[in-house]
């Protein structure tokens, strides 16, 4: 149990569907990120939030759009997506403005567009 | 971004020593350097950092070269639980903001 929860666990959507992937923490971080993790590639950043305020967009398409509420939960709304945004998405948190801090990864959302 | 070079893969015996490498010849003053591991179906796993000294924890130890260029995981006895990906990182600051940068990362597999 990492303390990072996501769901769904697995997702399949159409390309002209909307859907939404969850992320929950109570560990006390401030800092939450999505990352994406496709096949036979390195994870790759997308978002960056620090106390609620978003601070990095790694050149993420607009199809992709993420919402803080509060530094416990992070969401990532996602609409008319292609085929090859099928990935394993994960969220992670850890101590904002800490020297260093460990990142906490929850299991992620494994996404199929059809 | 500074970025890390490790090898592909690598194999070892249980209950054996394992030295996985890890290149990082541009890493600045500041980077901190971690490790993260990866087992199937599950999100990455902290395992160790430093900075400059070497580094034990109940999972591992980290073997940081003087001019830290190279870095250096180290389980003393593997498992097969051990078998997963492991991830070298640097860790850059800007400012307030961080940013762990993942590369390919290299695939242990442990053999009974």
């Amino acid at each position: 149990e990492t303390g990072v929860t996501q769901t769904p666990r697995h997702l399949v959507m159409g390309m002209t569907n909307k859907k939404s992937l969850k992320c929950e923490q109570h560990l006390g971080h401030n800092a939450m990120y999505w990352y994406k993790q496709s096949a036979k590639k390195p994870l790759e950043l997308m978002f960056v939030y620090n106390f609620k305020e978003q601070t990095e967009n790694n050149s993420v398409p607009s199809r992709f759009s993420p919402e803080c509420p509060n530094s416990s939960h992070l969401f990532l709304h996602l609409h008319t997506l292609q085929p090859e945004d099928s990935a394993l998405y994960l969220c992670a948190s850890r101590p904002a403005n800490a020297i260093v801090g460990a990142l906490h990864f929850g299991n992620g959302t494994r996404l199929t567009v059809t | 971004d500074a970025k890390t070079t490790q090898p592909n893969s690598m194999e070892s015996n249980e209950e054996e020593p394992v030295h996985l490498p890890c290149n990082h010849s541009t890493i600045s003053g500041t980077d901190y350097i971690h490790w993260y591991r990866q087992l199937p179906s599950q999100g990455p796993e902290y395992v160790i950092h430093g900075l400059t000294s070497n580094v034990n924890n109940r999972m591992a130890s980290l073997a940081i070269a003087e001019d830290r260029k190279s870095s250096t995981l180290i389980l003393h006895r593997a498992t097969l639980r051990d078998a997963a990906v492991y991830y070298c990182i640097l860790e850059t600051r800007t400012g307030a903001n961080s940013k762990l940068t993942f590369g390919k990362g290299i695939t242990l597999s442990v053999r009974p």
